[in-house]
């Protein structure tokens, strides 16, 4: 089926541990974002790109770095976790001119 | 700064009733407003949006209503059914941004009861 998907699922990471969140999509969009929601505080900006070979940082890009370097894949990096990082990460993607995104399922990750 | 706050944290309603979501934002330059629903584990579902020259907007059993007099932005469900249990979220973006960002609310919790 066509849509964004992200893996893993779930992870348990020990603090200081590093691993990279992969998000795809397959509707050929030009836009990919990653969002962090916790309890409380909604959905937060973390990092996105405008397209193939770009990206910017959003409202709270500290303790991430990301990738695009295929147009269809958006890579969340952590390269040290902390336990700040425990959270539900949210990929999203959009075409030009749309204004909804299309969402994956989420990851959640829990740093001990 | 920007922000976009939702009224109430939870919304009980009966089964059958119509609901209304609202929500505050604070940047009068965004260009569109759109409301997303989360279940429980899944991700936020895209479900009406805005334009901010428009006032009103409809869809399947949902309006959409904009006051950009007060910033108020509101979500009307008709006739509420269990299934619309779930987390709601209004998001504004656009102005002088072209990246697509969106900001969120917090959101808001709608309970059916059977």
């Amino acid at each position: 089926n066509a849509g964004v998907t992200q893996t893993p699922k779930f992870r348990v990471l020990k603090t200081g541990q590093s691993m990279t969140l992969l998000c795809a999509q397959d509707m050929n969009h030009e836009y990919m974002y990653w969002y962090r929601q916790d309890p409380g505080m909604g959905l937060r900006l973390i990092h996105y790109s405008v397209g193939e070979g770009t990206t910017a940082k959003g409202e709270v890009p500290d303790g991430y770095n990301v990738s695009r370097l295929k147009k269809q894949n958006f890579l969340l990096g952590l390269e040290s976790a902390a336990p700040s990082q425990t959270s539900v990460y949210f990929c999203a993607s959009r075409r030009a001119g749309n204004y909804g995104y299309t969402f994956g399922s989420g990851t959640r990750l829990t740093v001990v | 700064g920007e922000s976009v706050g939702l009224h109430l944290p939870t919304l009980s309603v009966q089964e059958g009733d119509n609901s209304i979501i609202n929500c505050a934002y604070s940047n009068s330059a965004s260009d569109y407003f759109i409301w997303y629903k989360q279940e429980s584990g899944k991700g936020p579902q895209f479900i009406i949006d805005i334009r901010s020259n428009m006032d009103k907007r409809q869809g399947q059993r949902v309006t959409v209503l904009l006051n950009k007099t007060v910033k108020h932005l509101s979500l009307q469900i008709a006739a509420t059914q269990p299934g619309d249990s779930a987390v709601y979220f209004c998001a504004e973006g656009g102005g002088s941004s072209n990246t697509g960002k969106l900001i969120f609310g917090q959101g808001t919790t709608l309970q059916v009861k059977p």
